[in-house]
């Protein structure tokens, strides 16, 4: 079956550690996100990518890096330099679909946590 | 730039009630609307979608209308039940700094008790 897996579902980092998560997606899209949910924020878009070897900062890219190396992967590096970095990660896949809305699959996510 | 308001939660009904949960948005030109659906400890799920203006969506007993004259695109669903409890998010999908920009509102926690 066509999905995304995010990989681990749980992650705990020391502080001033880096970390890298997981997305890997089967569904041949073009376009890749990474959201980070904190509670009553709703889902803020950190970094998305159109194409393979492009990638593009989002609302709150500051204290992250990306890759996107291959079509089917975008993993996300969580950098000491995120400064409140324990939050709920989803990665997302999209793309064009008839009639011109975007068809947008999510990962189940991983939970990040800065002990 | 694009947004999306919903009501706060958490929403509590009895199985079986009426749910309303009130989404409205701010938009450049004629952006598609969505509403997803995340239970506990997973990702989100598309639950239905509006591309145009008096489209109506609806999957699973809920519908959402679109209304471009009030900018609305309320959840609705007429008989609610203890699986429904999840978290609802509204969105819109438009144009921003030349991509499609999927942007959400902040959740509406609904709670059904039995």
């Amino acid at each position: 079956d066509g999905g995304i897996t995010q990989s681990p579902k749980y992650l705990f980092r020391k502080e001033g550690q880096n970390v890298t998560l997981s997305c890997e997606q089967n569904l041949n899209h073009d376009a890749m996100y990474w959201y980070r949910q904190d509670p009553g924020q709703g889902l803020r878009l950190i970094y998305y990518s159109q194409i393979v070897n492009d990638f593009q900062k989002g609302d709150i890219a500051e204290g992250y890096s990306v890759s996107r190396e291959k079509k089917e992967s975008f993993p996300l590096t969580v950098t000491s330099a995120q400064k409140n970095p324990t939050a709920f990660y989803l990665c997302a896949s999209s793309t064009p679909r008839t009639g011109g809305t975007y068809g947008y699959t999510f990962g189940s996510g991983t939970r990040l946590t800065v002990v | 730039g694009n947004s999306v308001t919903q009501m706060e939660g958490p929403v509590t009904l009895s199985e079986e009630a009426f749910l309303t949960i009130n989404c409205t948005y701010t938009a450049t030109g004629y952006p598609s609307l969505f509403w997803y659906v995340q239970y506990p400890g997973e990702g989100l799920q598309l639950l239905l979608k509006a591309t145009k203006a008096d489209d109506k969506g609806s999957n699973k007993g809920f519908e959402a209308t679109y209304r471009k004259e009030t900018t609305s695109f309320h959840l609705e669903k007429g008989s609610v039940q203890v699986s429904d409890s999840a978290v609802y998010f509204c969105a819109l999908e438009g144009w921003s700094t030349g991509f499609q920009k999927l942007v959400f509102g902040t959740g509406t926690r609904l709670l059904v008790s039995p």
